[in-house]
């Protein structure tokens, strides 16, 4: 799996867009950019995944680069509850998770 | 259709004893992950299984963890002899067989089992 780069912590006001940004330089021609977050202690969610395009769903929206070697997560309006931990992944989909030590972000009232 | 379901919930043990954590994967699920979350720690991966197959076990220690998915009934994770290291959170993830065009690398997590060993 490529090795993926995130700010350790960011805080963001509730209500607004919360960009969490990832680096994955060294990714592969067949590798995707999954999303996870873990709220404190429950089980990890999956949040969205890309491989080229951009994607968006009811949760968030996947900005990749053209080159594809950085990706940006966007809550387009964060809410308290969103405040957890982010972990951008980068793998072949048949392969296991492996989980970094993400981005925790914190939404302030 | 239920989630992933692991139990119990929280398992109380004390040194020298055997745990057992159970994980039954989302229906039509084929493919049962098993991760550990130590306190104030990330998630790290243990094992891999298919129906009764182990299909990477990189993650798991040497020594007194075995981990099994039957052709029937959950899986289990094992872990003989326990020691207060072994304290931490078990996630169990699930997801269906890579085969099909609607397969999308998703795993789907379980809330965990958490494991206090006195």
């Amino acid at each position: 799996d490529a090795k993926t780069t995130q700010p350790p912590s960011m805080d963001c006001a509730e209500g607004r867009a919360a960009n969490l940004p990832c680096n994955h330089s060294t990714i592969s021609g067949n590798e995707y950019v999954y999303w996870y977050r873990q709220i404190h202690s429950q089980g990890p969610q999956y949040i969205i995944h890309g491989l080229k395009n951009n994607e968006t769903n009811e949760m968030a929206s996947l900005i990749i680069t053209e080159d594809r070697k950085s990706s940006t997560l966007i809550l387009p309006h964060a809410t308290l509850r969103d405040t957890a931990v982010y972990y951008c992944i980068v793998r072949r989909n048949t392969d296991k998770l492996i989980f970094g030590t993400g981005t925790r972000l914190q939404v302030f009232p | 259709n239920a989630g992933v379901m692991q139990n119990p919930r929280h398992l109380v043990r004390r040194r020298g004893q055997e745990a057992r954590l159970r994980c039954s994967p989302m229906k039509g699920h084929s493919h049962v992950y098993w991760y550990r979350q130590l306190p104030e720690e990330g998630l790290k991966f243990m094992v891999y299984l298919q129906k009764e197959n182990i299909i990477d076990e990189s993650g798991m220690p040497k020594e007194r963890f075995s981990a099994e998915f039957p052709k029937e009934g959950p899986s289990i994770l094992r872990i003989q002899q326990v020691v207060r290291g072994d304290s931490a959170a078990y996630f169990c993830a699930s997801s269906p067989p890579f085969s099909g065009g609607a397969y999308t690398g998703e795993l789907f997590f379980g809330e965990g089992s958490r494991l206090t060993v006195l």
